[in-house]
């Protein structure tokens, strides 16, 4: 099963602007992943945000955790052709199954 | 190795075969997990070893699927009376602390 779901589920955007992502799960859990996967193949680690964090930022990516909503959000900022590709949010509940959950992803397209 | 390598990245086989995939992880890593990808899905978690004992296998969607991890390191996921519904990409990541590494996965496709 799938304990989180990403909306939109697909979004296509003109290079340079702004692409959000969000992601709801269902349980409590002990921290959150962002990770991207070009071309249905190996997933790549984009940011972890803990629970007990708000916001975390990497270069252009901006991460925002709502415990209390249980929702995350990724906004990657003046977005790049490159960054066209699957992005999924993963979850490590609080219970103890010390496994990542993903949610179904959002497609970004981002045209040239 | 520098990284998580899944042999083979492609497979293709036929209904009621036999299939071995396996996974060589980051040297010194204690956990491996299995996933599975369907087009258009996120990954589902299928088995995870802490060092060499299957400390959770209740994704793996029936008997027909089973996973050894004999010295921890290496996995090999096995699968036997292949279907065509079992057609898809396999991925394999390891950990240490935080975070996954993941392998390129094998696509396993079943004719």
């Amino acid at each position: 099963s799938q304990q989180g779901e990403e909306d939109p589920q697909a979004l296509s955007i003109q290079e340079g602007e702004n692409a959000t992502m969000n992601c709801s799960y269902k349980t409590s859990i002990n921290n959150l992943q962002w990770y991207r996967q070009n071309s249905g193949r190996g997933l790549v680690h984009l940011i972890l945000i803990r629970s007990n964090e708000r916001e975390k930022h990497s270069g252009r990516l901006r991460v925002t955790l709502d415990t209390s909503k249980k929702s995350s959000s990724l906004l990657i900022t003046a977005s790049r052709a490159a960054d066209t590709a699957s992005y999924f949010c993963a979850t490590w509940a609080t219970s103890g199954t010390y496994k990542y959950i993903f949610g179904t992803g959002t497609r970004l397209k981002v045209l040239a | 190795g520098a990284g998580v390598s899944q042999t083979p990245s492609n497979k293709v086989t036929e209904k009621g075969k036999y299939v071995e995939l396996r996974c060589d992880p980051i040297s010194g890593h204690t956990a491996l997990y299995w996933y599975r990808q369907s087009l258009g899905q996120g990954p589902e978690f299928l088995i995870y070893f802490q060092g060499t004992g299957a400390a959770d296998d209740s994704g793996l969607p029936n008997d027909r699927f089973f996973a050894v991890r004999p010295e921890g390191s290496v996995s090999t996921l096995k699968i036997q009376r292949t279907e065509r519904g079992d057609s898809a990409v396999y991925l394999c990541a390891s950990s240490f602390h935080d975070g996954y590494t993941f392998g390129s996965g094998t696509r396993l496709t079943v004719v």
